[in-house]
């Protein structure tokens, strides 16, 4: 089975910062990656799919990139509100659809 | 507007049963995979299982295989996630979501809590 490998697990940055976030997994997946968005207390909120595509609603400064195995999450300028857990997620294809171990995004 | 309500969790011995309950509304439901993931006490996510438009393949991940069956009743626009066996690191909130092909899973439950404890 395909493994989703994320970094770092936990991340502090200052507001205004350009914050990345890299997912990898253990075989190509060629662009069947989703990022997720997790609040405290809250239900996980698909940021993009298809590795670059925002989800309607999600602001621009957050954007994705990446195909095969290797893939990156970028905040282009951290607000308060960003504070969250990001995960990746395999999709499509052969199922499992495993997620990756989360990152954890704090402010300074 | 995608709406997936799930219900049926609560607090069950180990060794004993539950059967979720995911309603769904706002799509076609019979048209879309169907997928369960949880989330055990400040944890990750954990993708569970899925099944196919028609009911006709499944998929699970290999810690609950052979003691969770998901089955889907479109006519319904109902999922279910029957589970047996149950055992501590089962407890958890879990999610229904449905799958948007290339888009991914993009809607998702407010979450049902499964208690495995004694």
């Amino acid at each position: 089975d395909i493994q989703m490998t994320q970094s770092p697990s936990s991340l502090s940055a200052s507001v205004g910062d350009r914050v990345t976030i890299t997912c990898r997994a253990s075989q190509g997946i060629s662009n069947y990656l989703a990022w997720y968005q997790q609040k405290p207390g809250k239900v996980p909120k698909l940021l993009i799919y298809a590795a670059s595509t925002l989800q309607s609603g999600v602001p621009s400064r957050f954007s994705g990139s990446g195909s095969g195995t290797d893939f990156t999450l970028t905040i282009s300028s951290l607000q308060p509100e960003d504070v969250a857990t990001y995960y990746c997620q395999k999709y499509n294809n052969i199922p499992p659809h495993p997620f990756g171990q989360g990152t954890r995004l704090e402010i300074k | 507007e995608v709406q997936l309500v799930e219900s049926g969790g609560g607090l069950v011995q180990p060794g004993g049963s539950l059967r979720l309950s995911c309603a769904a509304s706002g799509f076609t439901f019979s048209n879309s995979w169907m997928t369960w993931v949880r989330q055990a006490p400040g944890k990750g996510l954990e993708w569970v299982a899925n099944i196919k438009e028609d009911g006709n393949r499944n998929y699970y991940v290999d810690s609950v295989k052979g003691r969770f069956t998901i089955s889907r009743d479109n006519a319904k626009n109902s999922l279910y996630l029957q589970m047996n066996s149950l055992r501590a690191e089962d407890t958890g909130v879990y999610y229904c979501l449905r799958d948007h092909g290339d888009h991914g899973p993009d809607s998702w439950g407010q979450g049902t809590l499964v208690t495995v404890s004694s």
